[in-house]
């Protein structure tokens, strides 16, 4: 098993570009999560998914969009990038449950700088 | 609001020292979960351990051992005879739970940087 795979693992961007980080498990998976973390402030959650055709904003979403297809797959799409989107984005997933109790498995993180 | 402190920012320990990492949460819940997150130099997110809020044993794994205490709202994390290895960023996080929402979103510490000198 791969595993959450996310690709590019780096990218630098120009200020107003748009790009698309990729991400795919293999896991069957229902419940899906973008982070970015920045130093020194951990992680924080821009969207998440629950199921195929089923997306809901984190903490800041703002600057981003998401998609959900399939199960396998949730791109995270920057649209105009500013430098303010500079940061290490990380890909998580789990199985399916309301209980809060499954552990996320994270992908290797897509380092992202914008000029 | 769920919230999660880490105060210590960056600790520095010479090998074979003990280490703990403090872990503050703040949670409305009465059902929920804890867990650390180890994330070395190469920078994967590693899971360590995850604990529910109706155990309060503490627990032991090896050298590293994690103190739950509902009463301050703490869930520490100890590691004995600190290794060169154990360098990284260690993150403790919280489980937020909305009953009829099954969004589960998983609310971070900003980290602590565990520098082990040899």
């Amino acid at each position: 098993n791969a595993g959450v795979t996310q690709t590019p693992k780096f990218r630098i961007l120009k200020i107003g570009q748009s790009m698309t980080l990729q991400c795919t498990q293999d896991m069957n998976h229902n419940y899906m999560y973008w982070y970015r973390q920045d130093p020194g402030m951990g992680l924080k959650l821009i969207y998440y998914s629950v199921g195929a055709g089923i997306t809901d904003k984190g903490e800041v979403p703002n600057g981003y969009n998401v998609s959900r297809s399939t199960t396998e797959d949730f791109p995270l799409r920057l649209e105009l990038a500013a430098p303010s989107q500079t940061s290490v984005y990380f890909c998580a997933s789990r199985q399916g449950s309301t209980s809060g109790a499954n552990v996320l498995t994270f992908g290797a993180g897509s380092r992202l700088t914008v000029l | 609001a769920q919230k999660v402190t880490q105060a210590q920012t960056e600790i520095s320990v010479v090998e074979k020292e003990d280490v703990t990492l403090d872990c503050v949460y703040e949670t409305r819940d009465t059902t929920y979960y804890l867990f650390w997150y180890k994330q070395p130099p190469s920078g994967e997110l590693v899971f360590l351990i995850r604990r529910n809020s109706f155990d309060e044993q503490n627990e032991i794994s090896g050298r590293y051992s994690w103190n739950f205490q509902k009463s301050t709202s703490s869930f520490n994390f100890t590691i004995t005879a600190s290794q060169v290895v154990d360098s990284a960023v260690y993150f403790c996080a919280l489980s937020e739970m909305n009953y009829g929402g099954a969004t589960n979103k998983l609310i971070f510490g900003t980290g602590t940087l565990l520098a082990v000198q040899p």
